[in-house]
């Protein structure tokens, strides 16, 4: 079975700070796909990355970077110089292929940003 | 990225009447499109899976009597909650992907009130 978790359920941090949102993911398949999405205030979920089972490499889009390590099955999420507006959920979700092929969502994070 | 577009946004009826929440995939066709369910606070809880041309494959516990879901183009799904009573008060959410390499793009969401 597949399992997502994300252990910090609320983070607060101050404008400017650095926060890293932790993903932990379970499959004993060896094809999948991680993803990232954003669901601000306004409810629609927002993607924001999706990585395979094959391709280790990190990745770096402006503020935001993923670290992708499937020695310890993580995928987390960096946000560097944090702003007002990174006020949200941030859901980790996985997907396998050979699977059920749904899916599979962690709870969440809600990261609160303060000015 | 794709866009999913969801109508109406937000819906106000009283109880026992039926509701009809539109998804569509604007700029892609999609092959499945997912039906989800959020409560205040908690993460995503999936509905069914509709693939076009056909019955839409249900999760345990949906009743799809009463949530009637029909895909009958590759780029519009409808939900349609019957007899609606204050217990299907929710936020509705679709989404859509091309296949299942694809990512699954989100719909804005439809806030339902059954007064």
């Amino acid at each position: 079975a597949q399992k997502v978790t994300q252990a910090q359920t609320e983070i607060s941090v101050v404008e400017k700070e650095d926060v890293t949102l932790d993903c932990v993911y379970e499959t004993r398949d060896t094809t999948y796909y991680l993803f990232w999405y954003k669901q601000p205030p306004s409810g629609e979920l927002v993607f924001l990355i999706r990585r395979n089972s094959f391709d280790e490499q990190n990745e770096i889009s402006g503020r935001y970077s993923w670290n992708f390590q499937k020695s310890t099955s993580s995928f987390n999420f960096t946000i560097t110089a944090s702003q007002v507006v990174d006020s949200a959920v941030y859901f980790c979700a996985l997907i396998t292929q050979g699977g059920s092929e749904k899916l599979v969502f962690g709870k969440g994070t809600k990261l609160t940003v303060n000015p | 990225g794709a866009v999913v577009s969801q109508h109406p946004s937000w819906v106000i009826c009283k109880s026992g009447t039926s509701v009809k929440i539109e998804c569509r995939s604007l700029d892609f066709q999609a092959t499945t499109m997912f039906w989800y369910r959020q409560f205040p606070k908690q993460s995503l809880m999936l509905m069914a899976t509709s693939n076009e041309g056909s019955k839409a494959t249900y999760e345990q516990g949906v009743e799809k009597d009463k949530f009637l879901i029909n895909h009958a183009s590759l780029t519009l799904s409808t939900l349609t909650v019957t007899s609606a009573h204050p217990e299907d008060s929710s936020f509705y959410i679709c989404s859509a992907r091309l296949g299942v390499r694809d990512t699954q793009y989100f719909g804005p969401g439809t806030r339902l009130t059954v007064l």
